[in-house]
């Protein structure tokens, strides 16, 4: 079963802050956060492993809370360049196998 | 420079007829995998590979076949392609299914 996103989609303000929710009803190994552009293929942004870290890359980071299996992606001060379909990607415990979410389209408007 | 390779970008086809979807990369990457992308599903899974020899189903593998026989090729076969299996397709590959994955440029396949 996909993990589900939220929000489905966003429009924003250059400047303003979003943040994207990840949730799995399966125990979660580690979460991956991509965004993909109209077109191309999705970009890496960043991964969380199990030990309820944060990370950040620029003006985006994310947590990940293993007990609730979400994780959250923080946009802050938004960019006309972050606009895109972002997904989490999550690996569980025991398998091999790798389920992306549902997506969240973002549009940052100027 | 590091990338993955997928061939064709485009492809029309007929309901029946055998194609294949190349895969490459030049990572030395463990982990592959093939995912198909449809409007409103995101990104699903059809089946990946820890290492050579070395294939499993992903979440929508009917219809499709794999085979890993060398490290860096991963290609997509489907054997009797329906319209239900147009969709774009992309390949990935990472050092291990919970490292960061590279992705190639996709291939959009239409069966008619």
């Amino acid at each position: 079963q996909q993990p589900v996103q939220s929000p489905q989609a966003v429009i924003l303000r250059e400047g303003e802050d979003a943040v994207i929710n990840c949730s799995s009803s399966k125990a979660l190994y580690s979460v991956h956060w991509y965004r993909q552009k109209h077109g191309e293929a999705p970009v890496f942004l960043m991964i969380l492993l199990k030990g309820g870290e944060q990370k950040g890359h620029e003006k985006i980071s994310a947590s990940f809370n293993e007990k609730k299996q979400q994780s959250s992606l923080y946009l802050t001060a938004s960019q006309l360049s972050y606009s895109g379909t972002y997904f989490c990607g999550t690996a569980t415990s025991g398998t091999y196998k790798y389920i992306f979410g549902t997506g969240t389209r973002l549009k940052v408007l100027a | 420079e590091a990338q993955v390779t997928q061939n064709p970008r485009y492809l029309i086809t007929v309901t029946g007829k055998k194609l294949t979807v190349t895969c490459s990369q030049n990572m030395n990457h463990e982990y592959m995998s093939w995912y198909r992308q449809d409007p409103g599903l995101g990104l699903r899974q059809i089946y990946y590979s820890m290492n050579v020899e070395v294939t499993d189903k992903g979440d929508v593998p009917e219809g499709y076949k794999v085979s890993r026989k060398e490290k860096r090729n991963f290609p997509l076969i489907l054997e009797s392609p329906s319209p239900n299996q147009t969709s774009l397709y992309f390949c990935a590959s990472s050092f291990s299914g919970a490292t960061e994955a590279f992705f190639g440029q996709g291939t959009r396949l239409t069966v008619v």
